[in-house]
């Protein structure tokens, strides 16, 4: 059965202290890694999607990198609107479409 | 360029009734998802779906749920005499074709509350 562990679950960050979040996955074959951030109250938002390992993705103050294993949301100089919960997910190769969540990481940046 | 829409955003429901959400995608996306998450978990898959037709229930209680996507209007979740156990955020997301890993996009979701 696929799993998906994201640590740690919570994470207190002084505004412009660069950090990382991890998630762990087991999957039989990877079609996709997905990246969200999700909002108190909302639907979560798209960040990036990996497909192989070694490859890195960025957006502004984040950046994303898969290896085999793992991926990791770097997060440098994080600023109090990027409070949030992060949640990873993955997409197992073959027919099924379906993504296994993480439980999410949630951020608090403080200024 | 509308984003995935959800209604009712809040739904308040007895024991024992039903419980109809739902879901517009995308402009140009024809697949659909539901996820549920429960108080304090995580985002579980429920079923995935094209226009008429049901690709994946995998995720979905046998009793009580269903869903549909018919060939015109929205995707809708039927949950049938609700417990309080149903009480959850039932997230839609849509995708605009299946082949390689397509990005699937969530509406802001419907909070269900059974009383």
């Amino acid at each position: 059965e696929d799993q998906v562990t994201q640590s740690p679950e919570a994470l207190r960050l002084q505004e412009g202290e660069s950090s990382s979040l991890n998630c762990s996955y087991t999957v039989s074959g990877l079609r996709g890694l997905f990246w969200y951030r999700q909002d108190p109250g909302k639907g979560p938002e798209f960040l990036f999607t990996l497909y192989s390992a070694g490859e890195e993705k960025e957006k502004e103050r984040l950046k994303a990198t898969l290896t085999k294993k793992e991926s990791f949301l770097h997060i440098t100089a994080p600023k109090p609107e990027d409070s949030a919960t992060y949640l990873c997910a993955v997409q197992e190769s073959g027919s099924a479409r379906q993504l296994t969540f993480g439980s999410g990481t949630q951020l608090t940046v403080l200024p | 360029n509308a984003g995935v829409m959800q209604n009712p955003r809040h739904l308040v429901r007895r024991r024992g009734q039903e419980a109809r959400l739902r879901c517009s995608p995308m402009k140009g996306h024809s697949h659909v998802y539901w996820y549920r998450q429960l108080p304090e978990e995580g985002l579980k898959f429920m079923v995935y779906l094209q226009k008429e037709n049901i690709i994946d229930e995998s995720g979905m209680p046998k009793e009580r749920f269903s869903a549909e996507f018919p060939k015109e209007g929205p995707s809708i979740l039927r949950i049938q005499q609700v417990v309080r156990g149903d009480s959850a955020a039932y997230f839609c997301a849509s995708s605009p074709q299946t082949s390689g890993s397509q990005v699937q996009y969530f509406g802001p979701g419907t909070r269900l509350t059974v009383t």
